[in-house]
């Protein structure tokens, strides 16, 4: 089955500095990778997807990479501020002819240091 | 409009002792999905429904775990004979079928004492 691997498992980065968050899949059948916002006792909670057929996707401050050849992803967040700081977790599906099920990554533990 | 809803938020229960655990989607949400998750750990697949039925039923760690979802709509999670190790947060997740986006519950702290 797919296997997703998540790097770094925690990031502390400065206010106002990008964050970065890699993720590598192992099945190239995968082809929708979410990526959720966790804060603590919370639901995760959808903060950006991409499909295979795309190479990136941004929104305001949040964007996704994906290299399907070389089987990653990433997460960047710029000009971060306090609220960005939670645990984010990368998925992958391969969304046989529809949804299924998600396989997570270990997640990252995002500090912003004021 | 609503979100998904789960019930107990909490449930602690004795070792060898049977737990049901309720989940509501979003309304006209087809696809339900049945996740577990571990202290610092990402949340773990179990079974996803499309409709009635359990199109994958792949991540149910054993005979001892059973989700149905009668009418298409709520969905129940049952563990028999639980044990120590079942005890995590069970969340579900809804989608609309063919679109990818899942949305999750809140979640149900399960503790098997």
């Amino acid at each position: 089955g797919e296997n997703v691997e998540q790097h770094p498992s925690t990031l502390s980065v400065q206010e106002g500095d990008s964050a970065v968050i890699k993720c590598t899949y192992s099945d190239s059948a995968s082809n929708y990778f979410p990526w959720y916002k966790q804060e603590l006792g919370k639901r995760p909670q959808l903060i950006i997807d991409i499909r295979s057929n795309v190479g990136e996707k941004k929104d305001q401050r949040i964007a996704v990479t994906l290299n399907k050849t070389a089987k990653h992803f990433s997460l960047h967040i710029t000009e971060t501020q306090p609220e960005d700081s939670a645990v984010y977790f990368c998925a992958a599906s391969i969304g046989r002819g529809g949804a299924d099920g998600l396989t997570f990554g270990k997640g990252t533990h995002l500090i912003i240091q004021p | 409009g609503a979100g998904v809803s789960q019930t107990p938020s909490n449930k602690v229960t004795e070792k060898g002792k049977y737990v049901e655990l309720r989940c509501d989607p979003i309304s006209g949400h087809t696809a339900l999905y049945w996740y577990r998750q571990s202290l610092g750990q990402g949340p773990e697949f179990l079974i996803y429904f499309q409709g009635t039925g359990a199109a994958d039923d792949s991540g149910l760690p054993n005979d001892r775990f059973f989700a149905v979802r009668p009418e298409g709509s709520v969905s129940t999670l049952k563990i028999q004979r639980t044990e120590r190790g079942d005890s995590a947060v069970y969340l579900c997740a809804s989608s609309r079928g063919s679109v990818y986006e899942q949305y999750f519950g809140p979640g149900t702290r399960l503790t098997v004492t």
